[in-house]
């Protein structure tokens, strides 16, 4: 059973490029988060997506938009890309409802040069 | 107010000792209280998690201790091995959605 799939491992981007990462959850689950690690920190939610929905979101910028797909799948957006946006972004998957049993991805290990 | 801090930012144990994380939160909403190991390269996973209706909870070689009117848990590894050696994040949530962390601890477990 596959866990939570996080493409690509990682990325280098420009300044004020755009950026898509993508999120396949666990099977069985049907919400996905978006949190960004910065090096040495926790990590920070940017939102959370249920029903193709956006449900919360945290203290980012509308820079920061994602997507949710009827097979429960995620896409992570960033426009205008800036050299603090540098970290790791990570996907988590869960049960609608279930406050337990959050599953993280890999993540994806994003670079703006 | 929805911060969670933890402390230390890093620890150093010898093999079988046992290592204490701890945060501290402000918010008395939070009603969930998971702590997450990570490994370089890889995302968290959930160790072990509690309530506020228990002061303590066991797992294995893990321990959590709750004090609800201090607003603070903490983490104990018993007979640490090597290879507990990661980053720890303690987290807590209010609302089934979103998880704040700690600034993570971490904890390198020598032979």
């Amino acid at each position: 059973d596959a866990g939570v799939t996080q493409s690509p491992t990682h990325l280098i981007k420009t300044r004020g490029q755009q950026v898509t990462l993508r999120c396949s959850p666990k099977s069985g689950h049907d919400t996905v988060s978006w949190y960004q690690q910065a090096l040495g920190q926790g990590p920070q939610f940017i939102f959370q997506y249920y029903e193709e929905e956006e449900r919360q979101r945290g203290n980012f910028p509308d820079r920061f938009s994602g997507h949710q797909f009827p097979n429960y799948s995620s896409e992570l957006n960033v426009n205008a890309l800036l050299l603090g946006d540098s970290a790791l972004y990570l996907c988590a998957s869960g049960l609608a409802g279930v406050r337990y049993g959050y599953t993280f991805g890999s993540g994806t290990r994003l670079t703006v040069v | 107010q929805q911060q969670v801090k933890q402390s230390p930012q890093s620890l150093i144990v010898q093999k079988g000792g046992i290592p204490i994380i701890n945060c501290a939160y402000e918010n008395t909403a939070f009603d969930y209280f998971p702590w997450y190991q990570q490994f370089p390269g890889k995302g968290p996973a959930l160790l072990i998690a509690i309530r506020p209706d228990v002061s303590e909870k066991k797992e294995g070689r893990f321990t959590i201790s709750f004090n609800k009117s201090a607003k603070q848990f903490s983490l104990h590894i018993m007979d640490s091995q090597p290879g507990d050696s990661a980053t720890y994040f303690c987290a807590a949530n209010s609302d089934g959605s979103r998880l704040t962390f700690g600034e993570g601890t971490q904890l390198t477990v020598n032979p």
